[in-house]
């Protein structure tokens, strides 16, 4: 079967940098996505890795290894306004999205 | 640009009662479009997508369905609703049907059966 797992929920301080880890088992790999959900509204996209490597965008960083089946979102220099649920999605061979539950990221002063 | 519209925002609905949430997409043409459904607390179920006008694949078999009368227009529906149908349903849109796939979302329907 197709799963992803993802910790269910992560607490952080203000100004810090906190990883939220990804790792899947789909059958194929067509890309895998990140997305930001706050509460009650719908998820925004925040980065997308089809090859090996670190992806970086501002504040975030999204990394890839397609061996290990393992991806993670960094995010750094932490502000309130990231705290959120943030979404890991692995594209399969269907070119179908399969969503992680999310980890609920708690930001603290 | 484009954009994607839900409504209602909120509904709360006694259960056996019918069910239409609409979703129209502007700005862009012959997308792909999906229909989502989340618990509180959980990941995205994927429930409905359509490649096109008429073309409906279900992902889950439930009391739900969805119809596509027009390119950039997606409808669920329900005959009668459990209390298990409650929760938040997104619609989304994407613009090709492999390759880089990114997911637009609409701002969702929170949905109460009472």
């Amino acid at each position: 079967g197709q799963n992803i797992d993802q910790p269910t929920e992560m607490t952080a301080t203000e100004g810090a940098i906190v990883q939220i880890n990804c790792t899947y088992q789909t059958s194929g790999f067509n890309g895998l996505f990140w997305y930001q959900q706050h509460a009650g509204e719908a998820p925004t996209f925040l980065s997308y890795n089809v090859l090996d490597g670190l992806e970086e965008k501002g504040r975030f960083s999204s990394f890839l290894s397609r061996s290990k089946g393992y991806s993670y979102l960094l995010l750094k220099e932490l502000q309130m306004k990231d705290s959120a649920s943030y979404l890991c999605a692995v594209m399969d061979s269907n070119y179908q999205l399969i969503w992680g539950a999310g980890t609920k990221l708690i930001i603290k002063p | 640009s484009q954009t994607i519209h839900q409504w209602p925002a909120t509904l709360v609905q006694p259960v056996g009662s019918p069910l239409s949430l609409e979703c129209t997409v502007e700005g862009t043409s012959n997308p792909n479009l999906y229909w989502y459904r989340q618990a509180a607390g959980r990941g995205l179920q994927l429930l409905f997508y359509s490649v096109g006008i008429g073309q409906i694949s279900s992902e889950v078999p439930q009391n739900l369905s969805a119809s596509r009368p027009q390119d950039r227009q997606f409808i669920l529906s329900s005959k009668k609703l459990l209390l298990s149908d409650s929760g938040f349903y997104l619609c989304a849109w994407s613009r090709l049907a492999g390759g880089y796939n990114e997911q637009f979302f609409g701002p969702g329907t929170r949905l109460t059966v009472l």
